[in-house]
């Protein structure tokens, strides 16, 4: 069964502090991505991972940055908490030629104070 | 630049009504579509893709690439169909989607 799992499910941060959003995926895939997910909004991509130790911006990549040393985790770092990131945070994991059908973790609650 | 538009943010409708959720596109090339779902409580999940030409769910979507616009719909909505619904065109170097805003459907008994 496919499995993406997510760190924390709720967290709470400070402005300022610098914050690791981490995602495990056991389905061997090659492709991993964030999103943060806001009402109105939708789904925004922040970065995604096509391999180990490769990544690319997306959509709105400010404020954040990401790292994946192993192929099964791929971690979001906000280097520098601020109030705009309060948001739900999702990662998603798909196969190398079947980008679009991804699997979503459950998403971790970010609020930053 | 890609754009995906779903011009209603909540729908409502009664158990045994037709649905109708509707998603337009801007896209270079000719992308592929999807509709994904997410269920209160639930991850978001992949719920069809127009390639595939498949009912789920007793949905069906059919891509109109002359009004670019890729609609869901359902002849007899059922209360569990209530659920946040996201159009999403695969495209750019690495076929990633790009998710729209979303439609929250309620199905009332």
């Amino acid at each position: 069964d496919v499995k993406v799992t997510q760190s924390s499910r709720y967290l709470v941060k400070r402005t300022g502090e610098k914050v690791f959003l981490e995602c495990v995926q056991d389905m061997d895939h090659e492709n991993m991505f964030w999103y943060r997910q806001d009402p109105g909004l939708g789904l925004r991509l922040i970065y995604f991972s096509y391999d180990v130790k490769m990544k690319e911006k997306g959509d709105i990549p400010e404020g954040y940055s990401v790292s994946r040393e192993k192929k099964e985790r791929f971690s979001l770092i906000l280097e520098s908490a601020s109030t705009n990131q309060t948001s739900m945070y999702l990662c998603a994991s798909s196969r190398p030629r079947d980008t679009d059908t991804q699997y979503f973790g459950p998403g971790t609650r970010l609020t930053v104070l | 630049a890609q754009r995906v538009t779903q011009p209603e943010k909540l729908l409502s409708v009664f158990k045994g009504a037709p649905v109708e959720l509707k998603c337009n596109y801007s896209y270079s090339g000719s992308p592929e579509l999807f509709w994904y779902v997410q269920y209160s409580r639930q991850r978001l999940q992949l719920l069809l893709r127009h390639i595939s030409r498949e009912s789920i769910k007793g949905f069906t979507a059919d891509l109109n690439k002359g009004e670019t616009s890729f609609h869901l719909k359902k002849p007899f909505a059922q209360e569990e169909d209530s659920a946040m619904y996201y159009c999403a065109p695969a495209g750019g170097s690495a076929r990633q989607l790009t998710f729209g805003s979303g439609t929250q459907l309620t199905v009332l008994p």
